[in-house]
């Protein structure tokens, strides 16, 4: 079956700080691959998506990601947070086309201290 | 334009009742996925419907169900209500998968 799996499960980091979260999928065939961000009692939010083509993805508010085949890993990352970053992140992978079920991992925690 | 809307915003039921929620989709959009979201078990998919007829199920029990209607809003029913159906519901659409999916704000069962 597939799954995804976030390495972090609570990250503290200071303003100004650099983030990567990790991110790894278990499915071997094409993939779909999300991030979404949780905003504290706000509802998900998609930063970035990768279908195809460039391996590097750019998305809102700074954040791109990294899409690496051979690693199957999908990792998110911003050069410098800010104390608005304090959210919940999710990695999620769509397998296949025309399907709109998401595989999700379990969440990091991001606490940007001010 | 309007986003992902889910009703009612909470609910509270008792153990063995049942309970529908729903979701209207944003406009043009056609696949509609359901999703439950636990402190335990995170974001697991429920089902997805794709003009009316639905596409992929996760793994849950025959109590939830669900339905889409001929304008794309959806359904989902839970029957026979146990207590670790507390959850958070929520509902995403999309117009195409590439996409990507447009959350709502989710339906907060409680089950006492």
């Amino acid at each position: 079956a597939q799954s995804v799996s976030q390495h972090n499960h609570h990250v503290i980091l200071s303003e100004a700080a650099s983030l990567e979260l990790g991110c790894n999928y278990s499915y071997g065939g094409t993939v779909n691959l999300f991030w979404y961000v949780q905003y504290p009692g706000q509802h998900l939010q998609l930063l970035l998506k990768y279908f195809s083509g460039d391996p590097l993805v750019k998305g809102i508010k700074g954040f791109e990601a990294e899409f690496i085949k051979s690693k199957f890993s999908f990792n998110l990352r911003k050069p410098s947070v800010q104390w608005s970053d304090t959210a919940e992140y999710f990695c999620a992978v769509n397998v296949g086309s025309n399907t709109g079920k998401l595989i999700f991992g379990q969440g990091t925690t991001l606490q940007v201290k001010p | 334009k309007a986003g992902v809307t889910q009703t009612p915003r909470y609910l509270i039921k008792t153990r063995g009742q049942q309970v529908t929620l729903s979701c209207s989709p944003i406009s043009g959009h056609r696949s509609v996925s359901w999703y439950q979201q636990t402190p335990g078990q995170g974001l697991q998919f429920l089902f997805e419907y794709f003009s009316e007829t639905q596409r992929n199920k996760g793994n849950f029990p025959g109590r939830f169900s669900g339905r889409q209607f001929s304008n794309s809003r959806s359904e989902m029913n839970v029957s026979t209500l146990e207590l670790g159906d507390s959850a958070l519901y929520l509902c995403a659409s999309s117009f195409e998968g590439r996409n990507g999916y447009t959350f709502g704000s989710g339906t907060r069962l409680t089950v006492v």
